[in-house]
Order: C-alpha cells, then structure tokens, then sequence
C-alpha cells in the first residue's frame, strides 16, 4: 500500500487555467507538507499543516491555496497558472513537527504549464 | 538563506566502489537528515544523526556530522548500480518546532555496472 500518495502524477495545462493536485497519507501522521522542486533539483518548502492547521506558509503567491479538509489529506489549488509554476510538486507527512520526525514523500506531481 | 549544499554536484562511480558525498549547512542544528530520490520518484530518508553524535551507521551508509565545521559527509560503501540516485541532506533550525526543512541541491550519484 502506498503511504503517501498524490494525484494526478503528471499535469499538462496551458497558462491562466486553475488546477488541483490532491494527497493523501495513510500512515496516521499528523503533519503533512507541499515542496515545490525546480528543475536545478532544489526543493523548497512551500506550506505545512498540523493536524489541519497551517503552520508554515512561505513566501508563495496567493494564487497557491491548500487545503486541509482532514488530518489525512492535503490539497493544493493553484489559479492562473503561470509558466513558471513548472515543476514537480511533493507531498510529504511526519508523524509530528518534532525535528526528529523523518518525512515520507509521495511520488510527485509534474506539472507542465504551455 | 538555510539550505544546504551538498558537493560534489555529480559523481560517477563503478560498481564495489565506496562514493562519499558531503553537506554544508549555515545555521546551528538538532541533527541532520539524509534522503534519496531515485528518478522519478519522491524522497525516501535514509538515516537522522543527531548534533551530539559523530557517526552513525546503517547498513553499508556510514554519515558523519561535524557540528564546529557545519559539515556532514554520507559514505556508501561496496556501492551497487541499486544505489544511482540523487542524494540530499536536509536540517531544521535550533529550536525550529515547525518540522520545516532545509534541502539542497542534492548530489547525482551514478554508479555503473
């Protein structure tokens, strides 16, 4: 069973559209997260929710909206898409925000703006 | 800013060889994680050493961890074409309690039959 999975894995759109991509954690964790990761490999935190609570809200535009409808699940919403949304987009969750906590990532969404 | 940079940016290797990457960070640190990600796919940890350790094992990975010199190195050894993948480290503030992370750039092990 996967532990961490998002959907779609891969995402092609044209500029200005809204899109989702969806996450899901079956391992019980309290914390889940979204990293944006550049095509230079660099990946970067972009948002943390514990226990659906935002906790960490980096500097993003306000076109990105997650949502946390429950502990399990974290939604990302992204409006007037732009060319240089491109990326892969993770999903990751931690049993806890105590430093200790390993993160388990999902597989990625790839998104591809024309 | 926080993020780590981990050097060399490639290495190439063959099969039974041992490929030592290492990580530099800024600030000071609880402990430092290390995660792979194989193409395609999401980040997968791989061991946590903590501030007030030297050296950790797991397996055939063997992490050090200089706190005075802000430096971590990740030693693989007896490496097999399995371990191609790119290799991150990751640190939290002191202190932080948000369970964010700091990446870098991550090392691109190639190891070749």
């Amino acid at each position: 069973d996967t532990a961490v999975s998002q959907t779609p894995k891969y995402l092609v759109t044209q500029m200005g559209n809204d899109k989702s991509i969806k996450c899901e954690q079956n391992l019980g964790h309290d914390t889940m997260y979204w990293y944006k990761q550049d095509s230079k490999k660099f990946l970067k935190i972009m948002f943390s929710y514990n226990n659906k609570e935002l906790i960490i809200n980096e500097t993003v535009p306000n076109r990105f909206s997650p949502k946390s409808p429950d502990k399990a699940h974290l939604n990302l919403h992204i409006n007037s898409l732009e060319l240089g949304d491109s990326a892969v987009y993770f999903c990751a969750s931690s049993l806890g925000t105590a430093q200790a906590q390993p993160q388990h990532f999902g597989d990625g969404t790839r998104l591809s703006i024309l | 800013s926080q993020q780590g940079e981990e050097d060399p940016q490639a290495l190439s290797i063959q099969e039974g060889e041992n490929a030592t990457m290492n990580c530099s960070y800024k600030t000071s640190i609880n402990n430092l994680q290390w995660y792979r990600q194989n193409s395609g796919r999401g980040l997968v940890h791989l061991i946590l050493i903590r501030s007030n350790e030297r050296e950790k094992h797991s397996g055939r990975l063997r992490v050090t961890l200089d706190t005075s010199k802000k430096s971590s190195s990740l030693l693989i050894t007896a490496s097999r074409a399995a371990d191609t993948a790119s290799y991150f480290c990751a640190t939290a503030d002191r202190g932080s309690t948000l369970g964010r992370l700091y990446f870098g750039r991550g090392t691109q092990l190639t190891v070749w039959p």
